[in-house]
């Protein structure tokens, strides 16, 4: 069965530096999104991206955030200058069409000390 | 606003037992709302949405606009139930889901 992959499972970074969080959506899908869980609070929606570029994004998603699919099967998160506020699990997902099954990856921790 | 509610972080139940996980929204548009479930160490899945009217693993959940529930229940909770569930309501203009705080359920051999 097809699946959602995220990759790196754990990422340490220091303040300041910058990540790059990598998914693979499923093949056949269209669309695709990125989800934040800090530790202990609720899973909140972070962007959509449909057409390669972005259909919605949060208040979360700021300046220091972008988003890219820079192949035909990578989508990538990018965080410029990481701060000690956006240590959570990231989770990437994907679906055939904006109306049907979201199907998330395992998530990415990331640590930022 | 948007918000989606999940009353209990915690529950825990026997095995046997019936199940209800609590599940209230608040949204002005027509809602589409689901089921998610994060067994241990596992990514989140798809359990039910409610337009599909489907039972899964003996889960049911109906809609109640009146009430503006989807409560998530099972007549005979089983040890493998044990896992986080989180409500989740999609909204219509750009798909994004709105999530519940989620409810750890603990079933108790």
């Amino acid at each position: 069965e097809p699946e959602v992959t995220q990759t790196p499972s754990h990422q340490v970074t220091q303040m300041g530096q910058e990540v790059i969080l990598r998914c693979v959506p499923i093949s056949n899908h269209l669309y695709f999104y990125w989800y934040r869980q800090i530790l202990g609070q609720k899973v909140e929606f972070l962007v959509s991206f449909y057409n390669n570029e972005i259909s919605e994004k949060s208040e979360i998603f700021d300046d220091q955030f972008s988003v890219e699919r820079p192949d035909g099967s990578n989508f990538t998160l990018k965080i410029r200058s990481t701060k000690l506020e956006d240590s959570a699990m990231y989770f990437c997902a994907s679906s055939q069409q904006g109306n049907t099954e979201a199907f998330f990856g395992q998530g990415t921790r990331l640590t930022v000390v | 606003a948007q918000r989606v509610t999940q009353p209990e972080k915690l529950l825990s139940v026997f095995k046997g037992a019936p199940v209800e996980l609590k599940c209230n929204y608040s949204y002005s548009g027509s809602p589409e709302l689901f089921w998610y479930v994060q067994y241990s160490r596992q990514r989140l899945q798809l359990l039910l949405r409610h337009i599909s009217r489907e039972s899964i693993k003996g889960f049911t959940a109906d809609l109640n606009k009146g009430e503006t529930s989807f409560h998530l229940k099972k007549p005979f909770a089983q040890e493998e139930d044990s896992a986080m569930y989180y409500c989740a309501l999609r909204v219509y203009s750009n798909y994004q889901l709105i999530w519940g705080a989620g409810t750890k359920l603990i079933i108790k051999p």
